[in-house]
């Protein structure tokens, strides 16, 4: 139980250009997810809360018009890079509590998209 | 600000030893830790929580001690083996309401190689 899916699981695209990344609870609903973003040998960040039906809450620093995220369904939060820049390329990791906002709740996280921008 | 803080970059164990993992936090508002175990280019995997109201929560093989006082905890894998290679991440929570509700912070992570 408790799995989360990402798709796609490796992008490779040009500058300038929009990536989408979709995070699927399978066998839950998950009222909440998060996006986290991990560079190189360091700590998964959180960049955003996205909550099912309302606007994503970003963390400070996290460009929210460049991060774009949906959150349509109990099931589904997208992640849209938009014009992407090799700057963003990294590892992008969603992950969703099955308790949605509970304090504490454990969290699942994705296998992952890693992102490369040419 | 690190607020969570894995000193140990690496740790390298015998098989059947125990493997000791530290964690390390500054924000008095967290309540709630959870160690997660990654591999390269996969998601983390949860392992083990523990609430504030406790010093310590076991599982199988592993078990997390939480030292409130001291703002550390530890997880403990004990008999290690191979197949617990990965890194491994401390996170915590603070049940503080508002946005910072269910947000975790994470710690750098600890490269834990188990050798044969």
């Amino acid at each position: 139980g408790a799995v989360v899916s990402q798709h796609p699981s490796r992008v490779i695209c040009k500058s300038g250009t929009s990536v989408k990344i979709e995070c699927r609870s399978l066998d839950f609903q998950a009222t909440t997810m998060f996006w986290y973003r991990q560079f190189p040998k360091q700590s998964l960040m959180l960049m955003a809360t996205s909550n099912e039906g309302s606007k994503a809450t970003y963390e400070q620093g996290v460009e929210k018009d460049k991060f774009l995220i949906n959150h349509a369904s109990l099931t589904l939060s997208t992640l849209t890079v938009t014009s992407a820049h090799p700057e963003d390329s990294s590892f992008y990791i969603c992950s969703a509590s099955p308790a949605g906002l509970a304090g504490g709740d454990t969290q699942y996280f994705g296998p992952g998209t890693r992102l490369t921008v040419l | 600000d690190q607020q969570v803080k894995q000193n140990s970059p690496s740790l390298s164990v015998q098989e059947g030893r125990i493997s000791i993992l530290n964690c390390d936090y500054t924000n008095s508002m967290f309540d709630y830790f959870l160690w997660y175990k990654k591999y390269p280019a996969e998601g983390p995997t949860f392992l083990i929580s523990i609430s504030s109201i406790k010093d310590k929560n076991e599982d199988g093989r592993f078990t997390v001690f939480l030292n409130k006082s001291a703002k550390h905890l530890s997880l403990h894998i004990v008999p290690s083996q191979p197949g617990d290679s990965a890194v491994y991440f401390c996170a915590a929570s603070a049940n503080a309401g508002g946005t910072s509700y269910g947000k975790l912070t994470f710690g750098q992570g600890t490269i834990l190689t188990v050798h044969p």
